[in-house]
């Protein structure tokens, strides 16, 4: 069975600070997704990486993708409040017809 | 906008009752999907359509029935609403296998 596990579950973050969340994959999959959901909305894309050593980023946001080690990290730089949401990673299912989604990790910033 | 419209966005139900939720999108795209989103649960697949024409079940697709009525739009049934399917309900869609998904608002669903 396919196992998408992202840890923390919760993080409380310091406005100023860096931080990182993982998500570790059972299955071969080649790309990985990370989405963002604010409170009471849908999910939006945050990003797509498409092969092993892949680095997106975005602002104060980077993703990586270790297809080997089956493992992606989100990392957060100098966090501010404006990050504060639920970040999904989601790989495909083995036949490649869906998203597998981990449970999410939710981020809350102060200051 | 282009984009996935999801229809109700609030549904209040008594156990028992029926309905459909309904998930329209515009950008001609061939798979689309069901998802529940539950507290601490992520989201879970309920039921998928790979192309116009087939539906296939998810990891959750016990009380829910599909019909992909055309390439755009992709409806979920209750037929008999139950307590435990109290969730927030989302339609996604796709281009094909390779790509990442464009989600709907959501439908949040109460079962009393």
């Amino acid at each position: 069975e396919l196992k998408v596990e992202q840890n923390p579950l919760f993080l409380s973050m310091q406005e100023g600070k860096n931080y990182t969340i993982y998500c570790n994959y059972s299955t071969t999959s080649d790309r990985l997704y990370w989405y963002r959901q604010d409170p009471g909305k849908s999910l939006e894309s945050l990003f797509v990486l498409l092969s092993n050593g892949a680095v997106k980023q975005e602002g104060r946001l980077m993703a990586s993708l270790d297809t080997k080690a089956r493992l992606s990290t989100l990392h957060i730089t100098a966090a501010v409040h404006d990050l504060s949401a639920t970040y999904f990673c989601a790989v495909h299912d083995q036949a490649g017809t869906a998203l597998i989604f981990g449970k999410g990790t939710t981020l809350s910033v102060s200051s | 906008n282009a984009g996935v419209t999801q229809t109700p966005k609030f549904q209040v139900l008594k156990t028992g009752q029926s309905m459909t939720l309904q998930c329209a999108q515009d950008m001609n795209h061939n798979s689309m999907y069901w998802y529940r989103q539950d507290p601490g649960m992520g989201l879970r697949l309920i039921y998928y359509s790979a192309s116009e024409g087939t539906t296939d079940k998810g990891e959750v697709p016990n009380g829910y029935n599909v019909s992909r009525l055309n390439k755009r739009e992709f409806s979920l049934r209750l037929e008999s609403a139950a307590p435990s399917q109290t969730s927030v309900y989302f339609c996604a869609s796709r281009e094909g296998n390779l790509y990442g998904y464009t989600f709907g608002s959501g439908t949040r669903l109460t079962v009393v």
